[in-house]
């Protein structure tokens, strides 16, 4: 049974880099079988797909956000990490690592998210 | 960006049937942007339900179902149980990414 725990700062202050990361258990990141991505929600709002990396490291991610997030993956430690940068109060959310199987759409195993504030 | 639109909210009665759609400002809807749903309830990560428009993961109670309807994505839940109270949230694929629709609170009353 995969197990995926978001790690980082819960408090993050404006114009600076919010960094997490995803520890994962149970599976290897280094399987061609998933995509392994970061997923976000606004308190009382809806989800938004921030973006998702593949075993041999290509990444994907939403046009919106593409210009200040890196996902990266660290397969000696079985984690991969998401980057945003100049984040403004916006990028408050509850951040959740996933993994899809066979594609980018088919997220079955969630972490239980972490909030990240965005506050001075 | 492409826009993905579901109903904010939908009131169902217990044992009743409940069709949630999921539209795209791209146009129909096709098997091609393999759709997928999102159970979420408070407090609790989503829970993946259909994929690939039909297809039912193992623990994907049988009252649920997936469909095309008119152009768009569609969840159908027969015979609501009270637990299925909760914000369904379907994806769309669109080559190279995806996109959430804003979410359909489902309410059984």
């Amino acid at each position: 049974q995969v197990q995926l725990q978001e790690s980082g700062p819960g408090l993050v202050k404006p114009s600076e880099t919010l960094s997490l990361t995803c520890t994962v258990s149970g599976g290897s990141i280094s399987s061609s079988s998933y995509y392994w991505g970061w997923i976000r929600q606004p308190p009382g709002k809806g989800l938004e797909w921030i973006g998702s990396i593949y075993y041999n490291g290509n990444t994907y991610y939403n046009p919106s956000l593409e210009s200040r997030v890196t996902i990266s993956a660290d397969t000696s430690k079985n984690h991969f990490s998401l980057t945003l940068s100049s984040v403004t109060a916006a990028d408050t959310a509850l951040y959740y690592c996933a993994r899809s199987r066979g594609g980018l759409t088919t997220y079955s195993d969630w972490g239980q998210g972490t909030l990240v504030t965005v506050s001075s | 960006q492409t826009v993905v639109t579901q109903e904010p909210s939908l009131t169902v009665s217990p044992g009743g049937t409940v069709t949630l759609t999921c539209a795209s400002s791209a146009g129909a809807v096709t098997n091609g942007y393999y759709p997928n749903w999102y159970q979420q309830k408070p407090g609790q990560a989503p829970r993946a339900l259909i994929y690939s428009t039909t297809n039912k993961h193992s623990w994907t109670p049988a009252r649920f179902s997936g469909s095309l309807l008119g152009g768009k994505a569609a969840l159908t839940l027969s015979g609501v149980q009270p637990e299925d109270e909760a914000e369904y949230y379907c994806l769309l694929y669109y080559g190279g990414g995806v996109v959430f629709g804003g979410g359909t609170k489902l309410t059984v009353l």
